[in-house]
């Protein structure tokens, strides 16, 4: 596609629910990352992969949270028994794997918690 | 620990004049990339321009410049004859390995 698509834009979900966001990247990009934000703040790194490989979870909270990118290409983030300190935007972003030039972000997912 | 610091929570700048955004960081690396991102409230973050950290000339893009002192472990963003489209979020971020780190952002409101 000609951006990074999220869905959905919004969720609610009830204190204790499972959720699953999803993340379609620009088709070619290689590199895949997940990004945080909590209101009034600046994205956090969640994780990172490199085509189908998990390179980097060292951001995931806790062991609550999982992504997975199983065919190199749309990759969900799952976040189990949710929490309210889970109430964020999550930011999905892709790029070619050249380091410096920057990424392609998403709208992100709206979470609520309640 | 790595962090990016952006003294400015808000700005306002009059359409047609300049502004200039702070932002210090702290890396112990020598190999890193600096970035500044606008967020409007569609929530996309948008890459407004980059700076490679090995390079002495500052990078400008348009009506928006830096003005990098890796000494002092500072990324100014300046953006000139500021238009209403330019209203958002701006964050500063650096890029070491493959992960960025981001400031808290400074709120840019452009009067007309």
């Amino acid at each position: 596609g000609a951006g990074v698509s999220q869905s959905p834009r919004y969720k609610v979900a009830k204190r204790g629910q499972d959720v699953a966001l999803r993340c379609d990247p620009i088709s070619g990009h290689v590199s895949l990352f997940w990004y945080q934000q909590a209101l009034g703040q600046g994205p956090e790194f969640l994780t990172y992969f490199q085509n189908e490989a998990q390179l980097d979870k060292s951001g995931l909270p806790s062991d609550r949270f999982f992504a997975e990118r199983p065919e190199g290409s749309v990759s969900t983030l799952k976040i189990q028994r949710t929490q309210q300190e889970d109430s964020a935007v999550y930011l999905c972003a892709s790029s070619l794997g050249h380091r410096g030039y920057g990424y392609t972000f998403g709208s992100g997912t709206r979470l609520t918690v309640v | 620990a790595q962090t990016v610091t952006q003294s400015q929570p808000e700005m306002s700048v009059q359409e047609a004049e300049t502004v200039t955004l702070s932002c210090t960081y702290d890396t112990s690396e020598s190999d890193y990339y600096l970035f500044w991102y606008k967020q409007p409230p569609s929530r996309q973050m948008i890459l407004v321009i980059r700076q490679e950290a090995y390079k002495q000339q500052n990078a400008t893009e348009n009506r928006f410049s830096v003005n990098f002192q890796k000494a002092a472990k500072s990324f100014s963003l300046k953006i000139s004859d500021s238009q209403l489209g330019d209203a958002a979020m701006y964050f500063c971020a650096y890029e070491v390995g493959s992960r960025l780190t981001f400031g808290e952002g400074t709120q840019l409101t452009v009067n007309p």
